[in-house]
C-alpha cells in the first residue's frame, strides 16, 4: 500500500514570495491533516479536513495560509506571502476508518521550506 | 489545554544499552498518550499508544511505555538499543474524546557503536 505522498520535498524561496505544497493521502483515507514542524519543536496541527470539509483550522494563520481539498482526495497548502518564520517542515498526514473512533494517522515525509 | 514536556533534548546511549525517554503531560483527566518516532527524512511513525487499561503498553520495534497517573508520566523504554533506533522521538497527548495529538518538542536519540 502506498504511503502519503508529498511534493516538493524541499523548497527555498525569498520572503514575500508565495509557495504551495501538495499532498496525496493514502487511498481511501477520508481525513487529511497538515502540520507545521519548526526546527527543534514538535509538529503543530494547522488544519484538518474530513473529506472536502474543514474540521479544524483554528491554528491556521489565515492571513497568509490557505488550504484546500476540493475533491476530497489530494490537498494543497499555500503560503502567500511567506515570512522568515514560516521556515519549517510541513507534514501531511491521513487517517481512515469510522468517524468518532481512533484511526491511526499516517505521515508523509514532509516538505522542508526555507524562507530567505 | 493539554501540554506535554520532554525534558531531554538529546540522549546518548551505547548500542546494546537500555533506554528510557521521559515524557510528562499536563491534563485534567486521563488523556490519550502516544509515542512517535521520526527518522531523518521520513515522516512520523506511531510506536505505541495508551487509551485505557493496562498501564504497560507494548509497541513496535521492541519499545514499551508505562503510564503512571500519579507522576503524570508516560516514559518510553527499550531494553537493548540498536544503531537503527537513532532518531527523534516525540511524545504526544490528546484529550479524551479527541484523538488529535499535541506533540512535545522531541528527544533526539544518539546511539554510539
Amino acid at each position: 500500500e502506498a504511503g502519503v505522498a508529498q511534493s516538493p520535498r524541499y523548497k527555498i524561496i525569498e520572503k514575500r514570495q508565495s509557495v504551495a505544497f501538495w499532498c496525496n493521502p493514502i487511498s481511501g483515507h477520508a481525513t487529511l491533516y497538515w502540520y507545521q514542524q519548526i526546527l527543534g519543536q514538535g509538529p503543530k496541527l494547522l488544519i484538518q479536513f474530513q473529506n472536502n470539509g474543514v474540521v479544524d483550522d483554528s491554528q491556521l494563520p489565515k492571513d497568509r495560509f490557505s488550504a484546500e481539498r476540493l475533491k476530497g482526495v489530494d490537498s494543497t497548502l499555500k503560503i502567500q506571502p511567506a515570512k522568515l518564520e514560516d521556515s519549517a517542515v510541513y507534514l501531511c498526514a491521513s487517517s481512515g476508518g469510522l468517524a468518532g473512533g481512533y484511526n491511526e494517522q499516517f505521515f508523509g515525509p514532509g516538505t522542508r521550506l526555507t524562507v530567505l | 489545554a493539554q501540554s506535554v514536556t520532554q525534558p531531554d533534548i538529546h540522549i546518548t546511549v551505547s548500542e546494546g544499552a537500555s533506554l528510557e525517554l521521559r515524557c510528562n503531560y499536563s491534563y485534567g483527566a486521563t488523556p490519550y498518550l502516544f509515542w512517535y518516532v521520526q527518522s531523518p527524512g521520513q515522516g512520523l511513525q506511531l510506536l505505541l499508544k495508551y487509551f485505557s487499561g493496562d498501564t504497560l503498553v507494548q509497541g513496535i520495534k521492541g519499545f514499551e511505555a508505562e503510564f503512571k497517573r500519579s507522576q503524570s508520566s508516560f516514559n518510553l523504554r527499550k531494553p537493548s538499543v540498536h544503531w537503527s533506533d537513532a532518531a527523534e522521538y516525540f511524545c504526544a497527548v490528546a484529550p479524551g474524546g479527541s484523538y488529535i495529538p499535541t506533540f512535545g518538542r522531541g528527544t533526539s536519540l544518539i546511539v554510539h557503536p
